[in-house]
């Protein structure tokens, strides 16, 4: 079973309009971290947003939101107000247990901001 | 800081060559990871250290991968002998030691990464 999925290959939205990128996890361990990476096609991986999973709080970066929904093991990241430049593949990742493990990556969303 | 720093940012051999992929991690940092993106598979980790060990290299395809990191601020992947199902974008990136808790936060700072083209 994947450990990451994110079901929107590709999504397209209008310049302005909010985005809603969906990630659901899968894992045993109550303690875990959730990521969002952004790589614009320049091909660089960008740190965007974490989520602990004893975090009480909806991680927020800016105009990136993170919607944690424990229960439901989702983490889908909000892009409010999307802009051109926010067109990029984004990855949803994971690292089980506290500490510094390596990350589980889910296969990406590919966005595409129209004008 | 330079961030991490990945040579050569492009590679292209013939299969059955060696390849070499280095990394120099940022200066501080006490993790490194290996990580290797392809179409089909995605983002896989390949590899990392701590405090110059390896961890866990579960996700080295092969013998024919090894990966070394002989001081803080140096590794290497080495594909020898290289195939070209190997063609990929290598990634380096490290991260720091936090204490284990119960919602570490240790970002993982990547490369820019190095695509490699086997013949």
């Amino acid at each position: 079973a994947q450990k990451i999925t994110q079901t929107q290959p590709g999504m397209f939205v209008q310049e302005k309009e909010a985005v809603t990128l969906d990630c659901t996890y899968d894992t045993s361990d109550p303690s875990y971290g959730l990521f969002w990476y952004k790589q614009p096609s320049s091909g660089e991986m960008i740190f965007l947003i974490y989520q602990g999973s004893y975090d009480q709080q909806n991680a927020t970066e800016g105009r990136y939101s993170l919607n944690f929904q424990k229960a439901r093991k989702s983490a889908n990241l909000v892009i409010s107000a999307s802009q051109l430049g926010d067109s990029a593949m984004y990855f949803c990742a994971m690292r089980e247990g506290g500490g510094a493990d390596g990350l589980t990556f889910g296969k990406g969303t590919h966005l595409i901001i129209q004008p | 800081d330079a961030g991490v720093i990945q040579s050569p940012r492009h590679e292209v051999t013939e299969m059955g060559q060696e390849v070499t992929l280095r990394c120099k991690p940022i200066s501080g940092h006490d993790y490194l990871f290996w990580y290797r993106q392809t179409m089909m598979r995605g983002l896989e980790l390949l590899i990392y250290f701590n405090n110059n060990v390896p961890i866990d290299d579960s996700g080295m395809p092969e013998d024919r991968f090894s990966a070394k990191m002989p001081n803080a601020s140096f590794s290497t992947l080495k594909i020898q002998p290289s195939e070209p199902r190997d063609s990929a974008v290598y990634f380096c990136a490290s991260s720091e030691q936090v204490p284990k808790t119960n919602s570490s936060y240790n970002e993982q700072f990547f490369g820019p990464g190095t695509r490699l083209t086997v013949l």
